[in-house]
């Protein structure tokens, strides 16, 4: 089963950008890569997912090498409203079990 | 549309007594998982339906049933309850195994 890592904490300022790496050394060819966003009393909200090279949408950026043992999520010029908890979900079919891996989640503070 | 939703938000049982945690979708998905979270731990998936019907056992099944009479329902029933139950519950839906998954409000249990 494909385990993933992430950074505890992360601190950032109004206007940066934030990159949050994930390393998933046992994904597997299958695989998809997803990052979840999840505000405090509230499910996970999903934000980009993707499977090689990069995937950009309006909120976000996914950045995987050609290795795919990791995946870096970035978030360009961040506001206060972007503290969260951000997880990195690798999907792992077994053959009929979905066992979706979470990882613990990296918890980003946005200062002003 | 709602969304997923799920009922109720708050609950305290005492160990032994038993009770449903009830999650509704409105968009016509397949897919549907009960997930808890505890502190440190990240999501942890209990159960899973590939449809109206079909029911298998995800990471940490033990003390939960699970039924899928139909597409929009999927109930989750703790028979006994013991206070390694307290935690916050979310129901989640997706229109495929490694599509964008919708997370409900949560149900946050505690067991006494």
């Amino acid at each position: 089963l494909a385990k993933t890592t992430q950074p505890i904490s992360m601190d950032s300022y109004e206007g940066q950008e934030v990159n949050i790496t994930c390393s998933h050394n046992n994904i597997a060819t299958n695989d998809y890569i997803t990052w979840y966003q999840q505000f405090p009393s509230q499910g996970p909200r999903f934000i980009i997912q993707g499977y090689k090279t990069k995937v950009t949408n309006e909120v976000a950026s996914l950045f995987i090498p050609a290795d795919r043992k990791s995946s870096t999520l970035s978030l360009p010029r961040v506001s206060l409203s972007d503290t969260a908890v951000y997880y990195c979900l690798v999907g792992d079919n077994a053959g009929n079990n979905r066992k979706l891996i979470w990882g613990l989640g990296t918890s980003l503070a946005v200062n002003p | 549309n709602a969304g997923v939703t799920q009922t109720p938000k708050f609950q305290v049982l005492k160990t032994g007594q038993s009770m449903t945690l009830q999650c509704a979708q409105d968009m016509n998905h397949e897919y549907m998982s009960w997930y808890r979270q505890d502190p440190g731990m990240g999501l942890r998936l209990i159960h899973y339906s590939v449809g109206a019907g079909i029911t298998d056992q995800g990471e940490v099944p033990n003390g939960y049933n699970v039924s899928r009479s139909t597409t929009e329902d999927f109930p989750l029933r703790l028979l006994s309850a013991a206070p390694s139950q307290t935690s916050v519950y979310f129901c989640a839906s997706s229109s495929g195994l490694l599509s964008e998954q919708y997370f409900g409000p949560g149900t946050r249990l505690t067991v006494t």
